[in-house]
């Protein structure tokens, strides 16, 4: 069983729309999680840490499940530059990453 | 502020050859980690450098090695190149904390090739 997992997408949603999706992680003493963002051939890039009791970043928000061992990010009102693959982040001693979950916000 | 630099920005070898790719961390950061991203993958971890000595490896052969100096910047290298090891080549920089809870900020990465 992989580490991280995502579901790759792509989620492909209209302007304005709500776009959530979830990883899941295989190690229950992870400590930190994040959520990076990467578009194409660039490098990733630290959107938000995800805590306890969860956290919001604007028009991003992050969740956190212990019990079931996954992490969610919810994008609310999309914008054509939130279009990247998202990239979830456990840190259980180091870091792991997902293969990424890709969403495109079309006009 | 300068943030995390990486050289060169692409890199062609032949297999069998060795290559050298260099990072230099955020201003104030004291810890480098290598990473490789495979095209369509997340980054795989390599390994991490703090005071100048590897800490912690990810799943990766001997072929890979790495070094970090005094001013924190790293180099990492990889011997007897495999047409496998075509990838982007991230660095990433953080300061350790007790806690270990840290943020990691990548370099925009090497792109190797190898034919």
């Amino acid at each position: 069983r992989k580490e991280v997992e995502q579901d790759p997408g792509p989620f492909n949603v209209p302007e304005g729309a709500t776009v959530a999706f979830n990883c899941t992680y295989s190690n229950s003493a992870s400590q930190s999680f994040f959520w990076y963002r990467q578009d194409c051939r660039k490098e990733p890039k630290l959107l938000m840490s995800v805590y306890s009791s969860g956290n919001e970043d604007g028009r991003f928000t992050a969740q956190l499940n212990r019990a079931s061992q996954y992490i969610s990010l919810l994008i609310r009102d999309s914008k054509l530059s939130d279009s990247a693959t998202y990239l979830c982040v456990v840190n259980a001693h180091k870091l792991s990453f997902g293969a990424g979950t890709t969403v495109t916000v079309r006009a | 502020d300068a943030g995390v630099t990486q050289s060169p920005t692409h890199l062609i070898k032949t297999r069998g050859q060795q290559v050298t790719l260099r990072c230099s961390p955020k201003s104030g950061h004291d810890t480098v980690s290598w990473y490789q991203q495979a095209l369509g993958q997340g980054p795989q971890f390599i390994f991490q450098y703090y005071e100048e000595e590897e800490r912690q490896r990810g799943n990766f052969p001997d072929r890979f090695s790495g070094h970090q100096f005094p001013n924190y910047s790293s180099e990492l290298n990889v011997n007897a190149l495999l047409l496998g090891d075509s990838a982007l080549y991230l660095c990433a920089s953080s300061l350790k904390r007790s806690s270990g809870d840290y943020e990691q900020y990548f370099g925009p990465g090497t792109r190797l090739t190898v034919t």
